[in-house]
């Protein structure tokens, strides 16, 4: 199994809902991430997890929580979000974080903050 | 701090033509670069690395220190090659990936 999958693939929710966007892959991977992308945009980082511990966070607002409950999943819990947090939002994995191996994305959570 | 450049937003090709995507890089370091590739409703997929120095696709990418440049190329470009195409850097002690801002290839018949 090669590939990191991600659910929901869509999400609407309003500003006072609390989800979670969850994201799994089987390849044995010791590092995952988060990104956020805006339409025709480059990714940007938001966490990062390695050895199912959260070393990078990048100053993403605390109405963002991830989690990663063992070495072969991630969810990032939605609380209060705001409009302009709809994006596309992308899981990813790679074999080690301090090395050149390549990430892995997955097809990402379209989501909508009404 | 790092940084990726990609100058073209926009690039169209005519089928057949040759095609050069531009990427300049700023690191102090040692970089590892990489050229991923996102087709029209597709995941984003890695394209290239510099360290394997290998051809997929048809396209190549040579590392220039000097120029601080790692330059995505085909000779005839096809259809299929339209996708967003993104520069990435894997610097810093953290070893996270900068993206550029993307070059959109579109590929006409």
């Amino acid at each position: 199994d090669t590939e990191v999958t991600q659910t929901p693939k869509h999400l609407v929710m309003g500003m006072t809902n609390k989800k979670s966007l969850k994201c799994e892959q089987h390849m044995g991977h010791r590092a995952m991430y988060w990104y956020k992308q805006k339409a025709k945009k480059p990714p940007e980082l938001m966490f990062v997890y390695s050895y199912e511990k959260l070393s990078i966070n990048e100053s993403v607002p605390s109405r963002f929580s991830p989690e990663c409950p063992n070495s072969s999943l991630l969810n990032l819990h939605l609380h209060a979000l705001q409009p302009e947090d709809s994006a596309l939002y992308l899981c990813a994995s790679s074999r080690d974080r301090t090395s050149s191996y390549e990430q892995y994305f997955g097809p990402g959570t379209r989501l909508t903050v009404t | 701090a790092q940084r990726v450049t990609q100058p073209e937003k926009l690039l169209s090709v005519f089928k057949g033509a040759p095609v050069e995507l531009k990427c300049n890089y700023s690191y102090s370091g040692s970089p590892e670069l990489f050229w991923y590739v996102q087709y029209s409703r597709q995941r984003l997929q890695l394209l290239l690395r510099h360290i394997s120095r290998e051809s997929i696709k048809g396209f190549t990418a040579d590392l220039n220190k000097g120029e601080t440049s790692f330059h995505l190329k085909k000779p005839f470009a096809q259809e299929e090659d339209s996708a967003m195409y993104y520069c990435a850097l894997n610097s810093g002690s953290a070893r996270q990936l900068t993206f550029g801002s993307g070059t959109q290839l579109t590929v006409l018949p």
